[in-house]
């Protein structure tokens, strides 16, 4: 079945590196979605990507959606503190599917 | 102001027991779902559903029953038959099931006694 494969598990990284998460599926996907969750919350939609080779940006956070529509990255140019969370990502075939996620920890 | 409301937040189950989370959403979302949150798993849909009077079954329905009766409520129960139901639980809500971006709620932290 549809499976969406996300790494790393955890990221600890020191305030101001840098931080990325990837996400891969076995089937093409229409779409995909990333999400955050803070510590204690609930996801919270960050951004959506749709076409092949697509690029967006949100302030630090760069996300990306592989040619093949099979792969995504999201990547935050030195992180803050306030970055911490869990990273999802989720997507869509028929069904949306979440990967595990990517815990980030940042140390001041 | 709009948004989803889980209830209760924290939900204490004993053996054999029948538990209802309430999931209401006042954003006029056709779409609404479940899901099951464990460390280290992501997220796993349980049911969903995408309009009054009709829900299918998600990958972990088994042990878990739905309703939806109306619009903006999506009740989860959870069984007697789910044998390891300690979890966070999320209900989220989107205009349809195609490409639109899911609101959660703050979620339910079930435990059994």
């Amino acid at each position: 079945g549809q499976q969406v494969m996300q790494i790393p598990q955890y990221q600890h990284v020191q305030e101001g590196e840098d931080f990325t998460t990837y996400c891969n599926s076995s089937t093409t996907l229409s779409n995909i979605q990333w999400y955050k969750q803070r510590p204690g919350g609930h996801p919270v939609f960050l951004i959506q990507l749709v076409k092949s080779g697509e690029v967006k940006k949100q302030k630090r956070l760069t996300f990306q959606f592989g040619e093949a529509k099979k792969n995504s990255s999201l990547h935050i140019t030195a992180t803050q503190t306030t970055d911490v969370g869990t990273y999802f990502c989720a997507g869509q075939v028929n069904d949306m599917r979440f990967g595990a996620g990517t815990r980030l920890t940042v140390k001041p | 102001d709009g948004g989803i409301t889980q209830s209760p937040k924290y939900l204490f189950r004993k053996e054999g027991q029948n538990v209802t989370l309430s999931c209401e959403q006042n954003l006029n979302h056709d779409a609404m779902y479940w899901y099951r949150q464990d460390p280290g798993q992501g997220l796993r849909l349980i049911y969903y559903s995408q309009i009054v009077n009709d829900f299918q079954k998600g990958d972990i329905a088994e042990g878990y029953s739905v309703s939806r009766e109306k619009k903006e409520s999506f009740p989860l129960t959870v069984t007697s038959a789910q044998k390891n139901p300690t979890a966070f639980y999320l209900c989220a809500s989107s205009w349809d099931r195609g490409n639109q971006p899911q609101h959660f709620g703050d979620g339910t932290r079930l435990s059994i006694l």
